[in-house]
């Protein structure tokens, strides 16, 4: 049974890049599908970031490709996402999840990481 | 950013008959992309609730059911239950954006 944990700092100041990782266990990324970030700012509702292939293949949010960066770390069976330039409008949640392109969607979610921006 | 439309609220007594619909413009569900649908407890992960329209994943009750028309979709539920109040997304593909996108979400209250 597949499980994704997401790690992250919890705070991060304004302008500074955010790191975070999504370690994933009972399936190894290398061997197929597609893994995801989502985001879910307080209150509000659920926004996609970015997906990438186990061969490596990438796709973005338009809102959002000029700043992040997603990667694959196979040797450790995790994957990470870059934030560049933040603002207090990043600030949410943070998931990351198995994304299922046979019929486009996210079928298997971590429980999340709250990311706070502030001096 | 959310670009289908959900009621932002819908509510109903135990028992009771809930829809919620979801609404895009063709590029996404009118496209011939299929629409999911999860449901978020406060606090806690979404999960999937409906995917394909109307395929329940292993564990869903049968009182929850999907379905697509034009450029148009809803979740019914059906014998609503105390511990169906949640918020409710639905999710498709933009083609034109090549992006995922979400409802706006429904909050179901249970009177």
């Amino acid at each position: 049974q597949v499980q994704l944990q997401e790690s992250g700092p919890g705070l991060v100041k304004p302008s500074e890049t955010l790191s975070l990782t999504c370690n994933v266990s009972g399936y190894s990324i290398s061997s197929g599908y597609y893994w995801a970030w989502m985001r879910q700012p307080p209150g509000k509702g659920l926004e996609w970031i970015a997906t990438i292939y186990h061969y490596g293949s990438t796709y973005y949010n338009p809102s959002l490709q000029s700043r992040v960066t997603i990667s694959l770390d196979t040797p450790n069976n995790q994957f990470s996402l870059r934030v560049t330039s933040v603002t207090a409008a990043d600030t949410a949640v943070y998931y990351c999840a198995r994304d299922r392109r046979d019929y486009y969607y996210m079928d298997v979610w971590g429980k999340g990481t709250m990311v706070s921006v502030s001096s | 950013q959310s670009v289908l439309t959900q009621p932002p609220s819908v509510s109903g007594a135990p028992g009771q008959r809930v829809t919620i619909s979801c609404t895009g413009i063709s590029s996404k569900i009118g496209a011939g992309y299929d629409v999911h649908w999860y449901q978020q407890f406060p606090g806690t992960a979404p999960k999937v609730l409906i995917y394909g329209n109307n395929n329940r994943p292993s564990g869903v009750p049968d009182r929850f059911s999907g379905s697509k028309s034009g450029t148009s979709a809803s979740l019914a539920i059906s014998g609503l239950q105390a511990e169906d109040e949640a918020d409710y997304y639905c999710q498709s593909y933009d083609r034109t954006l090549s992006a995922y996108v979400f409802g706006t979400g429904t909050k179901v209250t249970v009177l």
